[in-house]
């Protein structure tokens, strides 16, 4: 069955310093991958997708990510981050058995500090 | 505003009773899916419709149901409510059947049961 693993449930970082939150996959075949990001009490937001082409995708908000077939991988990396980029973050994969439906990690929680 | 609108935003009622969420999809999409987020399970698929017809079916409860109307607005029934059914209910919706657009989501329906 396809999973995704966030590998930090938790990211506290200071303010104007660099993150990356990880995420795996498990999966033989293409598949589409997301972030999503939710603020407190609010629905969840697209920050970026990888559907094909360049490995390397930029979303909303600075945020950027990078598609690594071999190693599985789509991790989340912003150069500069702000208190306001304080949320849960959520990897997500396409259903790779036909269903349009996505799979979600558990979250990471990225704490700002000033 | 997401465009993807949920009612109600925040539900209390009793063990056994029963309840309906509410959801209405961004204007022009045909799919509407419906996740439940707890604190345990994480964020987890429960169905999609596309344009009436159930399309994919997830860890959804036999006490559970669901139907998509003609205007296209879906609602989903929860009924013989438990105690472990308090979670938030998103709804997201996507133009068609694929993910190219990924989806976008409401700001969810709190239910607590008491």
């Amino acid at each position: 069955a396809q999973s995704v693993t966030q590998l930090d449930s938790q990211v506290p970082v200071f303010e104007e310093a660099p993150v990356e939150l990880r995420c795996n996959y498990s999966s033989s075949v293409s598949v589409y991958l997301f972030w999503y990001v939710q603020y407190p009490n609010q629905g969840l937001q697209l920050l970026l997708k990888y559907l094909s082409g360049s490995t390397l995708v930029k979303g909303i908000n600075g945020f950027e990510a990078e598609f690594n077939k071999s190693q599985t991988s789509f991790h989340l990396r912003k150069p500069s981050v702000h208190i306001s980029d304080t949320a849960e973050y959520f990897c997500a994969v396409s259903d790779p058995g036909g269903y349009n439906k996505l799979i979600f990690g558990a979250g990471t929680r990225l704490a700002v500090h000033p | 505003d997401s465009g993807v609108t949920q009612t109600p935003k925040h539900l209390i009622t009793a063990t056994g009773q029963r309840v309906t969420l509410r959801c209405s999809p961004r204007s022009g999409d045909l799919s509407v899916y419906w996740y439940q987020q707890s604190l345990d399970q994480g964020l987890q698929f429960l169905i999609h419709y596309y344009n009436g017809e159930e399309r994919a079916k997830g860890n959804i409860l036999e006490r559970f149901s669901a139907q998509q109307f003609p205007d296209l607005h879906s609602e989903l029934n929860l009924s013989s409510l438990e105690l472990g059914d308090s979670a938030l209910y998103f709804c997201a919706s996507s133009p068609g059947v694929t993910l190219n657009y990924g989806y976008t989501f409401g700001s969810g329906t709190r239910l607590t049961v008491v």
